[in-house]
């Protein structure tokens, strides 16, 4: 069974600071996503990766996908209080039915 | 453009009371469709999915069914509700394609009682 975990589970900061947050895998995916989600809503895309060790850039997020393609990291500059949301890592079934596998969450909090 | 349909947007429900929940698709043709159930904060659990009218994929034991009537339309179904049911319900959809992305729709909260 593949799972991803996501870590921290929590994450309170000032408006300013630097996060990371992580996403991990024991398994290897063809593709990883990276999701925010507000409250109450469904989540939006923000980014795929696709190639193990692939950098891209969304104005202050920073997505990287392990070279081994089983974990990924989100790293946000200057932390904004709109960046506040539920951040959530999908990773695409390697058992190529289009399914995706969703991590645990990491619940940020952005304080002005 | 697309659009994705869910309702009702809140549901309370007695336990042991049936249950059917509509998602619906705007704009597109033949989607991957998809529900999931998410816990309080939590991530996203896949329920079922479906490639076509018909073909329903169960991803996980459980109290619901899926049925997918036509092409855009995807439904979720309980005869008699459970307590551990409660939830937020997100339907998405998706291309036959790879890499493509899942738009969500705004999601149904479930309270069973």
């Amino acid at each position: 069974t593949q799972l991803l975990e996501q870590s921290p589970q929590f994450l309170s900061i000032q408006e300013g600071e630097n996060l990371t947050v992580y996403c991990n895998s024991s398994s290897v995916f063809s593709s990883l996503q990276w999701y925010r989600q507000e409250p109450g809503e469904g989540p939006v895309l923000l980014v795929t990766v696709v190639t193990g060790g692939e950098v891209k850039k969304l104005k202050r997020l920073t997505f990287q996908f392990g070279d081994a393609r089983k974990d990924s990291s989100l790293h946000i500059t200057a932390a904004q209080p709109g960046d506040t949301g539920l951040y959530l890592c999908a990773g695409e079934s390697s058992s190529g039915t289009y399914k995706y596998i969703f991590g645990t969450g990491t619940r940020l909090k952005v304080l002005a | 453009s697309q659009t994705i349909h869910q309702w009702p947007a809140t549901l309370v429900q007695p336990v042991g009371s049936p249950l059917s929940l509509e998602c619906t698709v705007e704009g597109t043709s033949n989607p991957n469709l998809y529900w999931y159930r998410q816990a309080a904060g939590r991530g996203l659990q896949l329920l079922f999915y479906s490639v076509g009218i018909g073909q329903i994929s169960s991803e996980v034991p459980q109290n619901l069914s899926a049925s997918r009537p036509q092409d855009r339309q995807f439904i979720l179904s309980s005869k008699k509700l459970l307590l551990s049911d409660s939830g937020f319900y997100l339907c998405a959809w998706s291309r036959l394609q790879f890499l493509d992305t899942q738009y969500f729709g705004p999601g149904t909260r479930l309270t069973v009682l």
